[in-house]
C-alpha cells in the first residue's frame, strides 16, 4: 500500500531564517505530488505542483520554493522566512485527475 | 473560474442523528469529480467521498452519503447515526476532468464547514 511521509511535524523558525519541509511516497511510482498551505481556519491553497522529477509548477508567487530531486520526494524550501508564512503546509500525491489526493500529516510551521 | 461554495461555517448535530453539509460549485464542464474531505483536530485530511460526474448514481461510503445534483451543482454530504468521531472540519472539493493538464491539477477548495457532534 502507498503512504505518504512529511517531516517535520511541528517547527519554530525566527524570520529570515531558511526552511526545508520534506515529503517522500511509498508504494507507488511517478506520483504527482503537491504543497498546499493552510492559514488558521481558512481554506487549503495550492502552492507547487508536480508531474515529475525536476518539473515543478507554482501557483502562487511568493519566496517559498520547491523541487523534486527524486522521483518520489518532494522538497518545500524558503531561503528566508517571513512571519506572513506561518501555516500548516501539507503535503499529498495522487496518480491521475480521477484519482484523490492521499495528504502527509502537515507541518505546523510558526515563524517568530 | 470553477468555485465551490459551503454556506455553513459551522454545524452541529446530535450523536446517533443525521446531519447534511451543503456544497455547490460553479462550473461550464460536464466531466469533474466532486470530493468531501474531512480533517479532525488532528488535521490530517481524509477522503470520505468521492462522486464522478459522469455517474448519476450517488456514492456512499458506510454511513456517509451523497446527493449529487448535477443540474443544480450541488453535492452535500450526509452522515448517518453521527459519531463522535465526526466531529471535524469537512471540505467539499472540485476536479476537472478535462484534458487541460493545468486544470487537472488543482482541486478548487470549499472554505469548509466545522461539524460539531453533541453526546
Amino acid at each position: 500500500s502507498q503512504t505518504i511521509h512529511q517531516w517535520p511535524a511541528t517547527l519554530v523558525q525566527p524570520v529570515g531564517s531558511p526552511l526545508s519541509l520534506e515529503c517522500t511516497v511509498e508504494g507507488t511510482s511517478n506520483p504527482n505530488l503537491y504543497w498546499y498551505r493552510q492559514a488558521a481556519g481558512r481554506g487549503l491553497q495550492l502552492l507547487f505542483y508536480s508531474v515529475g522529477i525536476g518539473q515543478i509548477s507554482s501557483e502562487v508567487p511568493q519566496n517559498l520554493s520547491a523541487s523534486r530531486p527524486q522521483d518520489r520526494q518532494f522538497i518545500l524550501s524558503s531561503k528566508k522566512l517571513l512571519l506572513s508564512d506561518s501555516g500548516f503546509y501539507l503535503c499529498a500525491w495522487d496518480r491521475d485527475r480521477g484519482s484523490p489526493l492521499h495528504f502527509g500529516n502537515g507541518t505546523r510551521l510558526t515563524v517568530t | 473560474a470553477q468555485t465551490v461554495t459551503q454556506s455553513q461555517p459551522e454545524m452541529s448535530v446530535q450523536e446517533a442523528e443525521t446531519v447534511t453539509l451543503s456544497c455547490t460549485y460553479d462550473t461550464s464542464e460536464s466531466d469533474y469529480y466532486l470530493f468531501w474531505y474531512k480533517q479532525p483536530p488532528s488535521r490530517q485530511m481524509i477522503l470520505v467521498i468521492r462522486q464522478e460526474a459522469y455517474k448519476q448514481q450517488n456514492a456512499t461510503e458506510n454511513r456517509f452519503s451523497v446527493n449529487f445534483q448535477k443540474a443544480a451543482k450541488s453535492f452535500s454530504l450526509k452522515i448517518s447515526d453521527s459519531q463522535l468521531g465526526d466531529a471535524a472540519m469537512y471540505f467539499c472539493a472540485y476536479r476537472s476532468a478535462g484534458l487541460n493538464a493545468g486544470n487537472n491539477r488543482k482541486l478548487i477548495w470549499g472554505l469548509g464547514t466545522s461539524l460539531a457532534v453533541n453526546p
